[in-house]
């Protein structure tokens, strides 16, 4: 069945860099663009950006920009979201998710960044 | 950015009864293929969210039919006819049409 697997829980100091990783199982890797969408404790849902996992051009939120690198590897079947400059408010849970073109329809299980001195 | 605003933010509801969250945006999400770029998400308590109607009335792959999606434009409503005590969870309505992507601020159903 298709499934997004991401990497494990991250601590993090403000300043610090992150980088998660979503690895993509049951489908064709480079059919389906990836997303990234992110919830901060007890708030809503943020969409930071995807990327085509074909051409491996980005599309970024601008409130992100400058901060936000988001990556490929076809060899693994992997994405990867960097974001750097951590301040306390992204302590977040970071979603992968498969983006068919009209909705993101297959979500990772979610990793959780936490942002502390 | 389109901003989508969802109504109401908490929906107490006894099993069996319908309910209805309404989501309208500030721009049309009409596209011109002629589908509304209009999705629905359910997030049950500690899990991810999990997709349930795309382009504003087409139910995702294994979402009970007691499901449904309406509207058109910039007013949107997602209906269920019966509720079941696994349906309790936070909904929210997506606009994919353009970039960022943007999400209502999320419904709260629970069980009386």
């Amino acid at each position: 069945q298709v499934q997004l697997v991401q990497s494990g829980a991250e601590v993090k100091k403000p300043g610090a860099s992150v980088k998660v990783s979503c690895k993509v199982s049951g489908y064709t890797f480079n059919s389906y663009n990836i997303a990234w969408v992110r919830q901060a404790p007890g708030q809503g849902l943020e969409w930071m950006g995807w990327i085509s996992t074909n051409i491996g051009n980005t599309n970024y939120a601008q409130k992100f920009q400058g901060r936000v690198t988001m990556t490929t590897d076809t060899s693994t079947s992997t994405a990867y979201m960097e974001l750097r400059n951590l301040r306390s408010d992204d302590t977040a849970v970071y979603y992968c998710t498969r983006d068919s073109g009209t909705a993101l329809d297959v979500w990772g299980q979610g990793t959780t960044v936490t942002v502390s001195s | 950015d389109i901003v989508m605003t969802q109504s109401p933010l908490s929906l107490p509801v006894t099993p069996g009864e319908p309910a209805s969250i309404s989501c309208r945006s500030t721009q049309s999400l009409l596209h011109n293929s002629g589908y509304n770029y209009l999705d629905w998400y359910l997030q049950k308590p500690g899990q991810s969210p999990q997709l349930l109607i795309y382009l504003g009335s087409h139910r995702a792959s294994g979402v009970p039919d007691r499901f449904s999606g309406s509207g058109s434009g910039t007013d949107f409503t997602l209906e269920i006819s019966r509720v079941e005590a696994e349906d309790v969870g936070i909904y929210y309505c997506m606009q994919a049409l353009q970039s960022p992507y943007t999400f209502g601020q999320g419904t709260k159903l629970e069980i009386k």
